[in-house]
């Protein structure tokens, strides 16, 4: 039963444009969510990540939005950059635990 | 400073052999971390150590799991019997921890490379 759920599996911007990933969520207990980034043949990175408290959490060109009503949460790049062409995995825990849920991932390719 | 270590980087073994996959974490991190990637697949949840006791490792999919951290610092996870279909990418993080969560953050993980394991 797949709680966060990443429904594109693909997405193609150019270079300079906004990317936008978009992630929803089941589990109205989850309180924490974090977005990885992951080159292949290496582990995940973490990015950026957001308080359930918080509906917006900014870091350099990368900002998260949080919609807890309708459990979905964003990560906007911008500008976008060739070296943002990864995958991205959006990620959530809540209080209860602290084993992180993951979604299947969005590759990011930018192009110049 | 060192991030999160794995060893091996690749395992290729044969169906029923046994395989131990190694974890050295940040240091300084309490909480060590097992999840397992397969094809296509986002990470998912094994075994979760606080300290030197498994504090969840209701991800494990059967008996023949096992992970240990003897010391409350390097771990090792234990695949009994290989089969097929434990081909996946094994992940090991580390974080802090806190005593009690507070409700403006979480634990931020911080993952290793992985260990590619084949079972043929």
């Amino acid at each position: 039963d797949q709680q966060v759920k990443q429904n594109s599996p693909s997405l193609s911007v150019q270079e300079g444009r906004i990317s936008i990933l978009n992630c929803d969520y089941t589990n109205s207990m989850f309180d924490y969510f974090l977005w990885y980034k992951k080159y292949p043949a290496e582990g995940p990175t973490f990015l950026i990540s957001i308080s359930s408290i918080k509906d917006k959490n900014e870091d350099g060109r990368f900002t998260v939005f949080l919609n807890k009503s309708a459990k979905h949460l964003s990560l906007h790049i911008v500008p976008s950059q060739p070296g943002d062409s990864a995958v991205y995995f959006c990620a959530a825990s809540s209080n209860s635990g602290y084993a992180l849920n993951f979604g299947k991932g969005t590759s990011l390719l930018v192009t110049p | 400073g060192a991030g999160v270590s794995q060893t091996p980087s690749n395992k290729v073994t044969e169906k029923g052999k046994y395989v131990e996959l190694r974890c050295d974490p940040i240091s300084g991190h309490t909480a060590l971390y097992w999840y397992r990637q397969s094809l296509g697949q986002g990470p998912e949840f094994l075994i979760y150590f606080q300290g030197t006791g498994a504090a969840d490792d209701s991800g494990l999919p059967n008996d023949r799991f096992f992970a240990v951290r003897p010391e409350g610092s390097v771990s090792t996870l234990k695949i009994q019997r290989t089969e097929r279909g434990d081909s996946a990418v094994y992940l090991c993080a580390s974080s802090l921890w806190r005593l009690v969560r507070t409700s403006w953050g979480g634990e931020t993980q911080y993952f290793g490379p992985g260990t590619r394991l084949l079972v043929l």
